[in-house]
């Protein structure tokens, strides 16, 4: 069981490449999001999705979009990265609202 | 909006000493979760322990307890018996029973030998 799964682990970038982190999970988890964790800021919501073709705003979603065609997978793109996106992205899902949410490794992002 | 505080940047504690890290937070709904993560310098985020605010017993997993305060909003995280591989990063997080994951800003805890 592989649980949470992130590629890639580390990118560089320039500004405005765009790119898309992926995000799978084989818990058949409803639930999943994407937070962006920033050094004295905690983890952030971008993006969040309560079920295969539904998806809404977290607290931070400019400058990304998601889209959630299958039960497993959460991608999300980044269109025009630019420097402020620099940050480690962290993909979760949970079997509901209610359950404990597990997260991915991470992915390091690097936007020059 | 619900807000969560970690007042406590950094805390440390001596191995085998017990350690506790504060943790606050503001809302108006009755039916809510808390949580604590640890995270490691691999940046894995990792389920610590869990709190359902309907239950009035503390959650216990093993070495480390909360004591969760409904009336002052106060869910703080006791760690017995330090070890070293405790030393992380540690969030609280909360989430309604209808909305989204909200963490607080971390505490930093080192352990020394």
């Amino acid at each position: 069981n592989a649980g949470v799964t992130q590629t890639p682990k580390f990118q560089v970038l320039k500004t405005g490449q765009s790119m898309t982190l992926q995000c799978a999970q084989d818990m058949n988890h409803e639930y999943m999001s994407w937070y962006r964790q920033d050094p004295g800021m905690g983890l952030r919501l971008i993006h969040y999705s309560v079920g295969a073709g539904i998806t809404d705003q977290g607290e931070v979603p400019n400058g990304y979009n998601v889209s959630r065609s299958t039960t497993e997978d959460f991608p999300l793109r980044l269109l025009s990265a630019a420097p402020s996106q620099t940050s480690v992205y962290f993909c979760a899902s949970s079997g509901g609202l209610k359950e404990t949410q597990y997260f991915g490794p991470g992915t390091r992002l690097l936007v020059l | 909006a619900q807000t969560v505080t970690q007042s406590q940047p950094e805390m440390s504690v001596q191995e085998a000493e017990t350690v506790t890290l504060s943790c606050t937070y503001d809302t108006s709904e009755s039916d809510y979760y808390l949580f604590w993560y640890k995270q490691p310098p691999s940046r894995q985020m990792i389920l610590v322990i869990r709190q359902e605010a309907y239950k009035q017993q503390n959650a216990t997993e093993n070495r480390f307890s909360v004591n969760f305060q409904k009336a002052a909003k106060s869910f703080s995280l006791k760690i017995s018996d330090s070890q070293l591989g405790d030393a992380a990063m540690y969030f609280c997080a909360y989430r309604s029973a209808t909305d989204k994951l909200i963490f607080g800003t971390g505490t930093r805890l080192q352990v020394f030998p």
